[in-house]
């Protein structure tokens, strides 16, 4: 079965200071990966994905994710982190029939000045 | 339109009325689907449609939720004798089907916040 998980409910880091947002997934054949972030109130915005192809993956808003199919992992991460980075963060696999979509259960990140 | 359009943003109702929330997709996104996130908590996947294609109601909680899609646009997502447990952000996304090198991700609505009295 599919499944995604994101291990830390809450990453705390300063302003200036390197982030990394923690993504694990199980799939039974080719992983499509997703990164959402969510406003307070607002709907899922996409940030970036993986679909084939390079490893690094570079997105909005100076986001990139790095593809380990060794680890299972599509960690999300950014060299530095602004205070308006804050929000609640989605990792996201879709199955290979292209229908539904698994989201994480979100990590809130909290970017502190 | 140029986004995915939820209305109403905000409905408050009491508990064993019906509501019925509304979904316009992007144009000529033929896939649609309805998420439900609670207060703090991830997306719950609820029904999914493509196409002319029989939904995948796979995720409707109970036979209380249902959800059409007329047209192969718009879509209606209906809850019938609401309980408080249906409180909850409802937001449906949209996306590009699957042909050549479409892109796939989703597109999210503002969703519909249900407030079950």
């Amino acid at each position: 079965a599919q499944s995604v998980a994101q291990p830390e409910d809450q990453v705390n880091v300063a302003e200036g200071n390197p982030l990394t947002v923690k993504c694990t997934y199980s799939v039974s054949g080719n992983p499509y990966l997703f990164w959402y972030v969510q406003y307070p109130n607002r709907g899922l915005q996409f940030l970036l994905k993986y679909i084939t192809g390079d490893n690094l993956v570079k997105g909005s808003y100076g986001f990139e994710a790095e593809f380990n199919k060794s680890q299972t992992s599509f960690h999300l991460k950014k060299p530095s982190a602004l205070v308006s980075d804050s929000a609640l963060y989605f990792c996201a696999v879709r199955d290979e029939d292209f229908n539904k979509f698994y989201f994480g259960s979100g990590t809130k990140l909290n970017v502190k000045p | 339109g140029a986004g995915v359009s939820q209305s109403p943003s905000n409905k408050v109702t009491e508990k064993g009325k019906d509501v019925e929330l509304r979904c316009d997709p992007i144009s000529g996104h033929t896939a649609l689907y309805w998420y439900r996130q609670s207060l703090g908590q991830g997306l719950e996947f609820l029904i999914y449609f493509q196409g002319n294609s029989a939904p995948d109601k796979s995720g409707l909680p109970s036979d209380r939720f249902s959800a059409e899609r007329t047209g192969g646009s718009v879509s209606t997502l209906t809850i019938q004798r609401t309980q408080q447990e249906d409180s909850a952000v409802y937001l449906c996304a949209s996306s590009l089907w699957f042909l050549g090198t479409n892109t796939g991700e989703l597109f999210f609505g503002e969703g519909s916040r249900l407030t079950v009295l």
